[in-house]
C-alpha cells in the first residue's frame, strides 16, 4: 500500500524560531494538504497544493509540493504560542478520501 | 460563514448500545466524508457521499457501521452494538465539486464506550 512518512514526530522549539516539517511518500500524489489540529478539535486546513513545484504561503506558513510529486514541506516562520498543536500532511488522489501522515507535534517553550 | 458542524460533540455509551452521529456539511459542498481518529494517529477514511449517493463504503470498519445522506444534505453515521474498540473521535468533512480533495473538517464527535 501507499506509505506516507511525516517527520519529525515532535519538535520542541523556542518562541520566535522557524519550524520546518516534511512528508514523503512511496507514490505520486495529485494533491498535498497541510492541516493543524488542536486537542479535542477537528483538523483545520492550512494550505492545499495542487501542482508539482507549487509554493504557497498563508501568512507565516509556507508549503511546497515537491517536483517529483512524492514529497511536501511546511515551514512556519517566527513561531508564536498559538502555533502549538499537531500538524498533519495529507494527500488526496481519488475517491478513497484523504490519507494522513502520523502528525508532527509542535511544542513551543517560552 | 458556517463551517461543518457535528452533533453531539461528546457521546458516552455502554457496550452493546447503538449510537448515531450527525454531520451538517458546508451548504454548497456536494461531497461529504466520514473519518475515524484514534489517539496518536491521523484521521482514517471510512466512507464518502457525492450528493445522496454513497460512492465508497468498503472502508467502513465492520457491518456494524453504516452511514446515510438521504437528501444530499446532512449525513448520519450509526454504530450498532458498540464495542470498547469503537472509542475514538469521529470526524466529518465536506468538499466542493471542483476541488474534491480540499476537505474541510468539522469539530468531531468524541465517542467513549464503557
Amino acid at each position: 500500500g501507499q506509505q506516507l512518512n511525516q517527520s519529525p514526530q515532535s519538535m520542541f522549539i523556542q518562541e520566535g524560531e522557524d519550524v520546518s516539517m516534511n512528508c514523503t511518500s512511496s507514490s505520486i500524489f495529485n494533491t498535498w494538504l497541510w492541516y493543524k489540529q488542536d486537542p479535542g478539535e477537528g483538523p483545520v486546513l492550512l494550505i492545499a497544493l495542487y501542482k508539482a513545484g507549487e509554493l504557497t504561503s498563508n501568512g507565516r506558513l509556507t508549503a511546497q509540493f515537491g517536483i517529483t510529486r512524492k514529497d511536501s514541506f511546511l515551514n512556519i516562520s517566527a513561531s508564536i504560542p498559538s502555533d502549538v498543536g499537531i500538524y498533519f500532511c495529507a494527500w488526496g488522489g481519488g475517491a478513497d478520501g484523504l490519507t494522513f501522515g502520523k502528525g508532527t507535534h509542535l511544542i513551543i517553550q517560552p | 460563514d458556517t463551517g461543518v458542524s457535528q452533533n453531539p460533540r461528546h457521546k458516552i455509551t455502554k457496550r452493546g448500545q447503538n449510537v448515531t452521529f450527525r454531520c451538517d456539511p458546508i451548504s454548497e459542498h456536494n461531497r461529504l466524508y466520514w473519518y475515524r481518529q484514534t489517539l496518536g494517529q491521523g484521521p482514517e477514511f471510512l466512507t464518502y457521499f457525492q450528493n445522496e449517493a454513497q460512492l465508497e463504503k468498503s472502508r467502513l470498519l465492520s457491518d456494524r457501521f453504516s452511514a446515510e445522506r438521504p437528501k444530499g444534505s446532512f449525513s448520519t453515521l450509526e454504530i450498532q452494538r458498540t464495542e470498547q474498540g469503537d472509542s475514538a473521535m469521529y470526524l466529518c468533512a465536506s468538499s466542493a465539486r471542483n476541488t474534491p480533495d480540499t476537505q474541510y473538517f468539522g469539530p468531531g464527535t468524541r465517542l467513549t464506550v464503557l
